[in-house]
């Protein structure tokens, strides 16, 4: 069964600094996304960012970022410039390929930026 | 991206009494999920609602009490029966577009059984 594991339960950042957000899984698929999804207080599920596995150039949104290493089955969020807005709980999910399937999430981090 | 509207947003209801929850998309999806999270914890996905058939369970959940229905390819219902309080949660509608690979939530219900 696919897990997907994040470790950290919560983490601070400074305004306008950098932090980065781990997370891992563990799958015996080679074809696969990877996703991470924001929840701010109003609760609305957000996507962020997401990552073929096939694809081996790291994903990029903006201040967002991701640091994917497949052999490692490690899947980071770096949030660069972080502002007052980048508070919420964040999610690490994956899928693997093909029409029915299924998220699996891990159990979220929250994250705080400090003014 | 799809847009999910997701009916009632809140809701306080009584024990042993029913709520549905309406999920209308605005373009046709390939999949919808309905999943439920405690505040401050992840998702947990109820079932995988597919269209003109019964919907796929998750273990540890069942149609008596989590009917749903998909009578087309843009909209969803999940009802939440003879509710205690352990119901109290958020329930979030979700669907995977056709061609897509990530998927789109709606705002979610926050049910509260008193």
């Amino acid at each position: 069964a696919q897990t997907v594991t994040q470790s950290q339960p919560e983490m601070s950042v400074q305004e306008a600094e950098t932090v980065t957000l781990s997370c891992t899984y563990d799958t015996s698929e080679s074809d696969y996304y990877l996703f991470w999804y924001k929840q701010p207080p109003s609760r609305q599920m957000i996507l962020v960012i997401r990552q073929e596995a096939y694809k081996q150039q790291n994903a990029t949104e903006n201040r967002f970022s991701v640091n994917f290493q497949k052999a490692a089955k490690s899947f980071s969020l770096k949030i660069s410039d972080s502002q007052l807005g980048d508070a919420a709980m964040y999610f690490c999910a994956y899928r693997i390929t093909g029409a029915n399937s299924k998220l699996t999430f891990g159990k979220g981090i929250t994250l705080s930026v400090r003014p | 991206s799809a847009v999910i509207s997701q009916k009632p947003s809140r809701d306080i209801c009584q024990r042993g009494t029913s709520l549905t929850i309406q999920c209308q998309v605005d373009s046709q999806v390939t999949m919808m999920f309905w999943y439920r999270q405690q505040p401050g914890q992840s998702l947990t996905l109820i079932a995988t609602a597919n269209q003109g058939s019964e919907a796929t369970y998750e273990s540890g959940f069942v149609i008596d009490k989590f009917p749903i229905s998909r009578p087309n390819l843009t909209f969803s219902t999940l009802t939440v029966s003879n509710m205690s309080p352990e119901d109290s949660s958020i329930y979030l509608c979700s669907v995977v577009g056709q061609g897509r690979t990530e998927a789109f939530f709606g705002q979610g219900t926050r049910l509260t059984v008193v």
